[in-house]
């Protein structure tokens, strides 16, 4: 599977947005980009997903480059619920893949 | 609301006993699930997967006389831990791709805290 690096924590304001950052730079042309969060003792959730274009839902939006070679998420306004381990990660187009997690990025939210 | 039901969510064993994890899939017929395993301080790291009505596939380390896998329905995986050790002691997560069309999110149980003591 193709590797992504992310920073190991960042910290943000409450009601500040936030950019999360991934570097992808093997990202094969078929792979999609995932980001998931886990919060304490929790398993993981889905956040948002992308292939070339920008994406946005509920929970956040998705900034690819245009070579694909990284991504940002981002989260309009951080509430202290949001804090959590972020997770970006490559998978192929084929169906029933396990997903292979990096070490994410701890994101604490201060009041 | 869930669609990936885990149980228990912790559970406190004494050391040679076994502890059973259920993953139910809800609303949805999941044919393929995942087993992660989790340390504190650590991230996800896939232990194996199982297909409905067929042996699971196992990662490289895991012991599969030791993590044993049944997938006998499309709505229901167990993990069973046999004779426990306290290395054993982890954070176990299910998961599953729902509907398994290629490159569907995953979702997720919301995992098993095993403590052996």
């Amino acid at each position: 599977d193709a590797k992504t690096t992310q920073p190991n924590s960042m910290e943000s304001n409450e009601e500040e947005p936030v950019h999360l950052p991934c570097n992808h730079s093997t990202i094969s042309g078929t792979d999609y980009i995932h980001w998931y969060r886990q919060l304490p003792s929790q398993g993981p959730e889905y956040v948002i997903h992308g292939l070339t274009s920008n994406v946005n839902n509920r929970m956040a939006s998705l900034a690819i480059a245009e070579d694909r070679k990284s991504s940002t998420l981002i989260l309009h306004r951080a509430t202290l619920r949001d804090a959590a381990v972020y997770y970006c990660i490559l998978r192929g187009r084929m169906g029933n893949t396990p997903l292979v997690f990096g070490k994410g990025t701890r994101l604490s939210v201060i009041a | 609301g869930a669609v990936v039901s885990q149980h228990p969510s912790w559970v406190i064993c004494k050391s040679g006993t076994s502890v059973k994890i259920e993953c139910r899939s809800l609303d949805f017929q999941a044919t393929t699930m995942f087993w992660y395993r989790q340390f504190p301080k650590q991230s996800l790291m896939l232990m194996a997967t199982s297909n409905e009505g067929s042996k699971a596939t196992y990662e490289q380390g895991v012991e599969k006389d030791k993590f044993l896998i049944n997938h006998a329905s499309l709505t229901l995986s167990t993990l069973t831990v046999t004779s426990a050790h306290p290395e054993d002691s982890s954070f176990y997560i299910c998961s599953t791709t729902g509907q398994g069309a290629a490159n569907s999110p995953l979702h997720f149980g919301n995992g098993t805290r095993l403590t052996v003591t």
